[in-house]
């Protein structure tokens, strides 16, 4: 079964905390990786793509570690609006997206 | 704007009953897949579709049966609902080419 493992949380940080998730895959073969952002009650949706050289959003900055199977996501200056479910998702070839749990993050004011 | 639009937010059923979970997306997107989301659980694939008339099980299909006779529809079926199928269901599209998926609203099933 290839997986993907998050630490559940909860994440509770103060505002203007910088704050750091990671998440490892089992399957060597997967091609691409995703972080998405899940609000309470609503459905998922896209945060950003991970790239191999890793990438930044604003205040976000996802890097992937092949080696060692783990991408990592980083929020700088947590904002309230910030508090979310983000889900890890790896990806390989034309197979359904495997995403993780999620961890939750509470940013307070 | 790009959607995903699951038939109904909230349903409640008895069980035994035939229940039947409509998506519809406007994307043109070959792809489509139904998950359910439990507390603690995760997101967990119950079918997929990869083009009009093909599905193929996911993870936990026991229970559930799909139909795809169009490409922008893909229904999900109950044949006889139970409690432990109480959850929340989502839809979900994308594209071969990109694989980004995009998510319906959900709909939230209760089986008493």
């Amino acid at each position: 079964r290839k997986e993907v493992e998050q630490d559940p949380g909860p994440f509770n940080v103060p505002e203007g905390a910088t704050v750091a998730f990671n998440c490892t895959y089992s399957n060597s073969a997967s091609q691409s990786f995703f972080w998405y952002r899940q609000d309470c009650r609503k459905e998922p949706k896209l945060l950003m793509s991970v790239y191999s050289s890793g990438n930044e959003d604003g205040r976000f900055t996802a890097q992937l570690n092949r080696a060692s199977q783990y991408i990592s996501l980083l929020i700088r200056d947590s904002k309230l609006s910030d508090s979310a479910t983000y889900l890890c998702v790896a990806h390989s070839g034309n197979t359904p997206l495997v995403f993780g749990k999620g961890t939750r993050l509470s940013v307070i004011a | 704007d790009v959607k995903v639009t699951q038939s109904s937010r909230y349903l409640v059923k008895r069980t035994g009953e035939k229940v039947f979970l409509e998506c519809v997306q406007d994307m043109d997107h070959e792809n489509m897949f139904w998950y359910r989301q439990d507390p603690g659980l995760g997101l967990r694939l119950i079918y997929f579709s990869y083009d009009v008339k093909m599905k193929e099980k996911g993870d936990i299909p026991e229970g559930y049966s799909v139909s795809r006779e169009k490409k922008e529809r893909f229904s999900l079926i109950l044949e006889s609902a139970s409690t432990n199928q109480t959850s929340m269901y989502l839809c979900a599209s994308s594209s071969p080419r990109n694989t980004e998926a995009f998510f319906g609203q959900g709909t939230r099933l209760t089986v008493v």
